[in-house]
């Protein structure tokens, strides 16, 4: 099984909708959880961070985190065409000195 | 602010060759350091991970190897690129804190 396990996509969907983004992980201690950003040619740009259960909002963004399911998602309310990018799911395993742990991103598409 | 930066943007390699890369951080004190090689299409492989001065901790040895001279500092390398080494290079820096990176803006290296 992998550690960290994300739908390639691509996902598209409408300017205006609501794109909803998964990711499931393998280690039940794992403790903290992110979302990068990369576009086409780019490095990826942190955009959320969640570290306990429920949901975190930023802006267009919302992080939700369900520890007993083993599952993190993303929802990006009001898609724009800027959105259009590889989303990347990454996991912390234990301590700070512990390497992240990515998934491969689900390419998201927003048509306008 | 903490700034990274990672140079050259490009390199074009013949096989064979020598390789190195170098990746600089700034306005912080004793971070983790990390090099990522993202394959064209593919995820974030880790490559080395550095928690200090000296010690760095090897995830994909191969011909490729790494050293952190300075705290703020660590280097890629290889005494002889092989196709297979061509990808997109990432660097990192994290808190051991556990928060999630940042990375600098890659090195686009192709092997011919």
């Amino acid at each position: 099984q992998k550690e960290v396990e994300q739908n390639s996509g691509p996902l598209s969907v409408p300017e205006g909708a609501i794109a909803s983004l998964n990711c499931t992980y393998s280690d039940r201690g794992s403790q903290s959880f992110f979302w990068y950003r990369q576009y086409s040619g780019k490095s990826p740009e942190l955009i959320m961070s969640i570290y306990s259960n429920g949901d975190k909002e930023d802006g267009r963004f919302t992080a939700q985190l369900n520890k007993a399911s083993q599952y993190v998602s993303l929802l990006i309310r009001d898609s724009q065409p800027s959105d259009s990018a590889t989303y990347l799911c990454a996991v912390n395993r234990g301590s700070g000195n512990t390497p992240l742990v990515f998934g491969k991103g689900t390419r998201l598409s927003v048509i306008a | 602010s903490q700034t990274i930066h990672q140079w050259p943007a490009t390199l074009v390699q013949p096989v064979g060759s020598p390789l190195s890369l170098e990746c600089t951080v700034e306005g912080t004190s004793n971070p983790n350091l990390y090099w990522y090689r993202q394959a064209a299409g593919r995820g974030l492989q880790l490559l080395f991970y550095s928690v200090g001065i000296g010690q760095i901790s090897s995830e994909v040895p191969q011909n490729l190897s790494a050293s952190r001279p300075q705290d703020r500092q660590f280097i890629l390398s290889s005494k002889k690129l092989l196709l297979s080494d061509s990808g997109f290079y990432l660097c990192a820096w994290g808190h051991r804190a556990g928060y999630g990176y940042t990375f600098g803006s890659g090195t686009r290296l192709t092997v011919v």
